[in-house]
């Protein structure tokens, strides 16, 4: 059974218009992450959750915000999508820093 | 600045036969190594996670082995099968006070298993 779940898993939006993408999680992990994904690339970390308490990284465009109201769900937001922010997002949680990640499937995003 | 380069790139390679991907890094400083398989259009799975005193791991046909002094890492695939066909991610975790940019990932070896 999945224990990171993320939908949709094909989104397509416009440009511009707001777009959110959601993660949740059976394995009561206290960490839950965001990355962005390209192409042929590594994953690139936005940013994590520790419980409630948010960690952006220095790069991640301000267009890109996250939610966390429980334990079990994260959400991603993207305020105003460019042609440039199509990629595949993965959520991933673990249990502490410095444990396996546990990643779920993904959601492709699609800017039309 | 903390890098992990694999290679190859992309490897293609018969049904059957055995393979080995390549790790270099320069994180520091080294808290744990790991390997992820990612499917084409899903998210990665853990293989397999080593720490610095350990050298050598392995998950069924899977076998990772470590080299701290020359931070080098090697994931050896035995019997390769079609489902092996998949990106293989080397990541490198730094001890960073606990903040989660002590990881660093490298971009993958794109592994084609031929029937």
């Amino acid at each position: 059974d999945a224990m990171v779940i993320q939908n949709p898993r094909y989104q397509v939006t416009q440009f511009g218009k707001p777009v959110t993408l959601s993660c949740s999680q059976t394995l009561n992990h206290n960490v839950m992450y965001w990355y962005q994904q390209k192409s042929s690339q590594a994953p690139k970390l936005l940013f994590h959750y520790y419980d409630k308490d948010f960690n952006n990284e220095a790069d991640t465009p301000d267009n890109f915000q996250s939610r966390r109201p429980n334990t079990s769900f994260c959400f991603l937001d993207i305020r105003s999508p460019g042609l440039g922010d199509a990629a595949m997002y993965l959520c991933a949680t673990n249990r502490d820093l410095n444990q396996p990640q546990h990643f779920g499937d993904g959601t492709r995003l699609s800017i039309l | 600045k903390n890098q992990v380069e694999q290679s190859p790139q992309s490897l293609i390679i018969l049904e059957g036969k055995n393979c080995t991907l390549q790790c270099n890094y320069t994180v520091s400083p080294f808290s744990n190594l790991r390997w992820y398989k990612q499917d084409t259009g899903r998210g990665p799975v853990s293989l397999t996670i080593m720490t610095f005193s350990e050298n050598t791991k392995s998950n069924g046909r899977y076998t990772a082995t470590l080299d701290a002094d020359t931070k080098q890492s090697s994931l050896h695939i035995t019997a390769s099968q079609l489902s092996d066909s998949a990106s293989y991610i080397c990541v490198v975790s730094a001890h960073s006070g606990g903040g989660a940019d002590g990881l660093t990932f490298g971009k993958g070896t794109h592994l084609i298993i031929q029937p």
